[in-house]
């Protein structure tokens, strides 16, 4: 099993920079992926990252420490859009298969 | 579109009845994952199927059970359906060695009264 932690809830204004971050504990580490969900929607896939370090995509980084167990997405120039439920997800082994366990997410708010 | 495809969008029923939750996943992926959301709860692993086997099970509840078919499709059936099992219910698929991540349905809302 593991143990995902992530803020339940930050606030940003529009055009900022906001880092969420995710701490958490695992046996057999397999990969680590940063969703994003709008209420009520499904999650959408932002960033992946398996080896240490910064992957970035347009607005949006994700880093990852192996040794800490911890990551980050970063949120560069906000939009309102942005608003959403930021998923982190770890994958580790479960009976033969690989299997992405989430945490509970991160409430963005961004305001004018 | 994700190219995850649920029915039904929404659903209402009564406690103690049974539901089917239907999944197609995206053309040529063979992984189909099950997840409930609730808002206490977060997104949960419930079940795995892999090209028509079961692969791995979560937290899934002896009244739930699902199956994947020959073309992939896969039901999730919830019986004896309890107010708590209200939710939403969410397919992934994915395809082997492509780590660009796991592809969601628009899930189902399923409304226990």
């Amino acid at each position: 099993g593991q143990n995902i932690d992530q803020p339940t809830e930050m606030t940003a204004t529009e055009g900022a920079i906001v880092q969420i971050n995710c701490t958490y504990q695992t046996s057999g580490f397999n990969g680590l992926f940063w969703y994003q969900q709008h209420a009520g929607e499904a999650p959408t896939f932002l960033s992946y990252n398996v080896l240490d370090g910064l992957e970035e995509k347009g607005r949006f980084s994700s880093f990852l420490s192996r040794s800490k167990g911890y990551s980050y997405l970063l949120l560069k120039e906000l939009q309102m859009k942005d608003s959403a439920s930021y998923l982190c997800a770890v994958r580790e082994a479960t009976g033969g298969s690989y299997i992405p366990t989430f945490g509970r997410g991160t409430s963005l708010i961004v305001h004018p | 579109d994700s190219g995850v495809t649920q029915t039904p969008k929404h659903l209402i029923t009564a406690t103690g009845q049974r539901v089917t939750l239907r999944c197609s996943p995206r053309s040529g992926d063979l992984s189909v994952y099950w997840y409930q959301q609730s808002l206490d709860q977060g997104l949960q692993f419930l079940i795995q199927y892999y090209n028509g086997e079961e692969r791995a099970k979560g937290n899934i509840l002896e009244r739930f059970s699902a199956q994947q078919f020959p073309d992939l499709h896969s039901e999730l059936n919830l019986s004896s359906l309890e107010l708590g099992d209200s939710a939403l219910y969410f397919c992934a698929s994915s395809t082997p060695g492509v780590d660009y991540g796991y592809t969601f349905g628009s899930g189902t809302r399923l409304t226990v009264v």
